[in-house]
């Protein structure tokens, strides 16, 4: 599993209220990536990495923001979260585009 | 804006029957092309992937090949078997240092025996 975790792994939160997701890495990769899964949207990115406190946008980046002060934790967070928001995220970790390791994944529920 | 388009978006073959699942981007720019499985309720895993100075790569039942004037690439499964029944992916390099990728919408495979 290349020693990518996320926490929490399920959350339900309510409309209005921040919400921070966790990505730890064991592996001292570079680059660290935040994704979101909708049925019928694949996988897409909300923000990534390229080392500690750089930081850029993807293609989802609305809503969300990112910060990365140690080289094995990137933070998501969705400052007002919306219903819209309601998704599976997935971090992914690596040395680039190259062979990204994906985390387990957070499910959540935005009511 | 760099968009990738994966067809078909499912796919249903009897077991030792071959699959082809094909992929085109818009990004000329775009170097590095990785094929994605994700199981259901697992995270994704890659199984292949080919960068812009190769045609084809193969790595036993899995082969990827790149066709980089028509902007097309193809994964191809052959002899397939049940549990290569899954979601598949494909992905390129979209931003200028080809270090974040831009997937396609993803094709459910299902392979019946």
């Amino acid at each position: 599993d290349a020693g990518i975790t996320q926490s929490p792994r399920h959350k339900v939160t309510e409309t209005g209220t921040p919400v921070t997701l966790r990505c730890h890495q064991t592996e001292n990769h570079r680059y660290m990536y935040w994704y979101r899964q909708d049925p019928g949207h694949g996988l897409r990115l909300i923000h990534y990495s390229y080392g500690v406190k750089d930081t850029d946008k993807g293609e989802v980046s609305d809503g969300y923001s990112v910060s990365r002060s140690k080289t094995e934790d990137f933070l998501l967070t969705l400052e007002s979260a919306t219903s819209s928001q309601t998704s599976v995220y997935f971090c992914a970790a690596g040395q680039g585009a190259d062979e990204q390791y994906f985390g387990p994944g957070t499910r959540l529920t935005v009511t | 804006g760099e968009n990738v388009e994966q067809h078909p978006s499912t796919l249903s073959v009897q077991e030792g029957d071959s699959a082809v699942i094909k992929c085109t981007y818009s990004d000329s720019a775009s170097n590095y092309f990785p094929w994605y499985k994700q199981e259901l309720g697992k995270r994704p895993q890659l199984i292949i992937d080919i960068r812009s100075n190769v045609g084809e790569k193969k790595d036993q039942r899995i082969a990827v090949t790149l066709n980089k004037t028509a902007k097309h690439f193809s994964l191809h499964i052959t002899e397939t078997q049940p549990e290569d029944s899954a979601v598949y992916f494909c992905a390129a390099t979209f931003n200028q240092a080809g270090t974040a990728l831009i997937f396609g919408k993803g094709t459910t495979l299902s392979v019946s025996s």
